[in-house]
């Protein structure tokens, strides 16, 4: 069964903390991505990578940045939370041809207080 | 960019109906999605397609590639069949190089028994 696996379901930070979500995916897959889904806005890219150490900005990459050191990992840094980064945050990964399946982790769920 | 929207946005009906989502976007693409997410954030996909027709089960997805234009059909609904649907699309970039999908805002979907 392919896997994307977040680090965390709940997350609770204070304003100013950084913080790291973790992606893992176990399907060999080049392409990972970063979303954040919020009421009446659904879900729009933060960043995306194609490959180990590649990056390319979202549609929304401000306050964030990623890390990709790893092809299994795609980790997702908000170096100083702020509360209008609370949101559900969500993990995608897919092969890399164009037209193949894109495979969702569980979400996190992060508030920033 | 394109511009993706799905109608209704939110559909209350009683077990046995038949059910039909519907999904517009505004430019050419590669691929449309239709996802399932169910309470407490995790993402399904439940079809991928760039023409035609598919069939798991009971659920049948449709793409009008000249009308842009997807319709997701529930058969025979059921209470578990509650939750968001989302229709999402990826452009078509000939140039190659990851690409995030581009998401509808989403169908909140309740079966009552």
């Amino acid at each position: 069964d392919v896997k994307v696996t977040q680090s965390s379901r709940y997350l609770v930070k204070r304003t100013g903390e950084k913080v790291f979500l973790e992606c893992v995916q176990d399907m060999d897959h080049e392409n990972m991505f970063w979303y954040r889904q919020d009421p009446g806005l659904g879900l729009r890219l933060i960043y995306f990578s194609y490959d180990v150490k590649m990056k390319e900005k979202g549609d929304i990459p401000e306050g964030y940045s990623v890390s990709r050191e790893k092809k299994e990992r795609f980790s997702l840094i908000l170096e100083s939370a702020s509360t209008n980064q609370t949101s559900m945050y969500l993990c995608a990964s897919s092969g890399l041809i164009m037209n193949t399946e894109a495979f969702f982790g569980q979400g996190t769920r992060l508030t920033v207080v | 960019k394109n511009e993706v929207e799905q109608s209704p946005q939110n559909l209350t009906a009683q077990e046995g109906e038949f059910i039909t989502i519907n999904c517009s976007y505004s430019v050419g693409i590669s691929a449309l999605h239709w996802l399932q997410q169910h309470p407490g954030g995790g993402i399904v996909s439940l079809f991928m397609l760039s023409s035609g027709k598919k069939k798991h089960g009971r659920l049948i997805a449709t793409i009008n590639i000249q009308e842009k234009h997807s319709s997701l059909h529930i058969t025979a609904s059921h209470p578990r069949d509650s939750a968001v649907y989302i229709c999402a699309v990826r452009g078509d970039r000939s140039g190659g190089g990851a690409d995030g999908l581009t998401f509808g805002k989403g169908t909140h979907l309740i079966i009552q028994p």
